[in-house]
């Protein structure tokens, strides 16, 4: 049961454009279209901000949008606000073995 | 209010056995399928267990299984961990999160609780 890959922290401007990148296998990520992203800010619960690769619930800003190609899932988030400065979790889920994955979290730095 | 709201975590020796409740409201929750999810002090998240609404498929993370346990009581509206046989690495704060729908198909979880903090010590 390996954790999903992503970087371990991406930085940008306010106003930029950032994508963080989670590599999983042919056995979770590639395998299904059950792909999402959450945001956590400190001390506080995380949030759904994507799911099914690139679908937003409702009330997320739709500078947040989400892909997929191969094994490998992406977030990207658009036009950069203070606010947006988070650990960003993503996460799919193994049906072959009914595992439940995480990548290990990257770190957004509005500069 | 939409909510969960985890409860029974504290202090507990190596070895030791420790149960959380997660009480959700504002939704039917016998409808849909709950999870815990553990995040270690400054580290990631972790996927701990999984339950459907009725029960009927559980799974768990390699790093638990066989020492924790997972139920749920649908008349109570409430969402269980029995933890047996700690260890220092399973301290963390234990999130209750909910999943999907029991008529949808997928895996996300889009309602948290706060959380609970378990912290093992020997």
């Amino acid at each position: 049961q390996s954790a999903l890959t992503q970087p371990a922290s991406v930085s940008g401007s306010p106003g930029q454009s950032i994508t963080i990148s989670c590599a999983g296998t042919s056995s979770d990520i590639g395998d299904n279209n059950y792909v999402s992203w959450y945001q956590q800010h400190p001390g506080k619960a995380p949030k759904l901000m994507i799911y099914d690769v690139s679908n937003r619930p409702s009330g997320v800003s739709n500078r947040f949008s989400g892909s997929k190609s191969g094994n490998t899932a992406s977030l990207t988030i658009s036009g950069l606000q203070a606010e947006d400065e988070a650990d960003y979790y993503c996460s799919s889920h193994a049906i072959s073995s009914t595992l439940g994955l995480f990548g290990g979290g990257t770190k957004l730095t509005v500069l | 209010e939409v909510q969960l709201v985890e409860s029974g975590g504290g202090l507990v020796r190596r070895g030791g056995s420790l149960r959380l409740s997660c009480a959700a409201s504002g939704f039917t929750f016998s409808t849909y399928n709950m999870n815990w999810v553990r995040q270690a002090p400054g580290k990631g998240l972790e996927w701990v267990s999984y339950i459907s609404s009725r029960s009927t498929t559980i799974s768990y993370a390699d790093s638990v299984r066989g020492r924790f346990t997972i139920s749920r009581d649908n008349a109570r509206n409430t969402l269980n961990l029995q933890m047996n046989s700690l260890r220092d690495e399973d301290t963390a704060v234990y999130y209750c999160a909910r999943g999907l729908h029991s008529a949808s198909v997928g895996w996300y979880f889009d309602l948290w609780g706060r959380g609970t903090l378990v912290t093992v010590s020997s």
